[in-house]
């Protein structure tokens, strides 16, 4: 299968601080990239949708200004989370989608902890 | 309600069980259908994909019922390194794809 590459796999950060998380697809064009969170021994929940050179959609009750998301290309999206608190600490997720296919592949997620 | 909904589990089988997973969905214009798995405190990956006319890989069949808007996973002959959590996923369009909470499944010796 296609391979997502998502960087860092974990990071610590103080509270009130940035993080920025990426999000590559190595190996193909990726049109659309998603970006989940799960919480522990919870379902992957959607954080938002996005296309390249556009706007990101983003699921209701989820942030746009504190989840910041850029797909400036088709191989790179980033997620930047602002002034992190700890209620922000989960696991990330990204997955991408190949240009006119349907499945979708992950990265290997991001384990952020704000302390 | 939500758009996808999957057996919670967790089902606990011995080795060699057969074992069914239920997903239903309520969007109607869904358009494909997928089975990931995710191992514990991992990415989930492409178990397979769900065909209107219903695949089978291996020891996996999936089948799909349009008209009643559920999907299914039928793992045969179970394998300890079964154990993972199942997430039913449906794509509404190119720009959607909807995760079922998943169905954790142990397999046991």
């Amino acid at each position: 299968g296609a391979v997502v590459s998502q960087h860092p796999s974990r990071v610590i950060c103080k509270s009130g601080t940035s993080v920025k998380i990426e999000c590559r697809s190595l190996d193909f064009q990726a049109t659309t990239m998603f970006w989940y969170r799960q919480f522990p021994k919870q379902s992957l929940m959607l954080m938002a949708t996005s296309n390249e050179g556009s706007k990101a959609t983003y699921e209701q009750g989820v942030e746009k200004d504190k989840f910041l998301i850029n797909h400036a290309s088709l191989t790179l999206s980033t997620l930047t989370v602002t002034s992190a608190h700890p209620e922000d600490s989960s696991f990330y997720i990204c997955s991408a989608r190949e240009t006119g296919l349907l499945e979708a592949f992950f990265g290997q997620g991001t384990r952020l902890t704000v302390v | 309600r939500k758009e996808v909904e999957q057996d919670p589990g967790p089902f606990n089988v011995p080795e060699g069980a057969t074992v069914a997973f239920n997903c239903t969905y309520s969007n109607s214009a869904s358009q494909s259908f997928f089975w990931y798995r995710q191992d514990c405190r991992k990415e989930p990956k492409l178990l397979m994909s769900v065909y209107s006319s219903g695949n089978e890989d291996g020891r996996f069949t999936a089948q799909l019922n349009r008209a009643s808007q559920y999907i299914s996973l039928l793992i045969r002959d179970s394998k300890l390194s079964d154990s993972a959590t199942y997430l039913c996923v449906v794509n509404r369009n190119n720009n959607d794809m909807r995760f079922g909470a998943g169905t954790r499944l142990t397999v046991k010796p």
